[in-house]
């Protein structure tokens, strides 16, 4: 069974930039898994950022993209800011009208 | 505007079943489909399964089959899930999301659901 893969923590200075990815255990991400991108506070709903690899949601600040880097789908935060310190998840379309989730990446910003 | 209103929270025993609902308002319920979302205590978010409301075709996660049911009552506007055989581990929080294109636009605000004897 495929896997998505996600690293689980990253910490970027306030303005700095971090890059997330999302890959699988076997083969690559391509614009075909229509590749979307969620952000999560905790105890709030996730919220959706970038959709079909990388077009951002409506009112998504442009500091966020989103781009495939090699065999990988990425999240770019471009001069992070306080309160992008949230949970990541990225979500890949397996065909068949199947869906699968990442682990999620811990941004903290400090 | 879009909003998705969820069911209020459930304790259920194992083995029990539950069934949540998620009504929609603000667009055209017919015209995108609805994911259910879940996230046990402190865990990631698991893709549960997806419904047209259109012709109410479900595909379900491979862990979950079998225990998982999604139905629509295209009257109302709601969407429901039914998991039954309920064990600890579907202790989670349920979100149902709006889907217009292979992701998620809007999300309601989730349901938990509490198994334990």
């Amino acid at each position: 069974q495929t896997v998505v893969t996600q690293e689980p923590s990253f910490s970027v200075s306030p303005g700095g930039t971090v890059t997330l990815t999302c890959g699988l255990s076997s083969g690559s991400v391509s614009p075909s898994h229509n590749p979307s991108w969620y952000q999560q506070t905790p105890g709030q709903a996730p919220r959706t950022l970038i959709y079909n690899t990388n077009t951002r949601s409506s009112g998504v600040p442009d500091r966020f993209s989103g781009s495939i880097l090699g065999n990988k789908a990425a999240l770019t935060i471009t001069g992070a800011q306080a309160d992008d310190e949230s949970d990541y998840y990225c979500v890949l379309y397996m065909g068949s009208a199947l869906y699968v989730f990442g682990p999620g990446t811990k941004v903290t910003v400090l | 505007q879009v909003q998705l209103e969820q069911s209020g929270a459930e304790v259920k025993k194992p083995g029990a079943s539950v069934m949540l609902s998620c009504k929609a308002s603000g667009y055209t319920f017919i015209s995108y489909y609805i994911h259910w979302v879940r996230q046990a205590p402190g865990q990631g978010l698991e893709w549960v399964g997806i419904i047209n409301p259109s012709g109410a075709t479900t595909t379900y996660a491979q862990r979950l089959q079998g225990r998982v049911t999604m139905t629509r009552d295209a009257s109302t506007s709601t969407v429901y899930m039914e998991l039954s055989s309920l064990r600890s581990d579907d202790t989670a929080i349920y979100y149902c999301a709006r889907s217009p294109l292979r992701h998620f636009d809007h999300w309601g605000r989730g349901t938990l659901v509490t198994v334990s004897s």
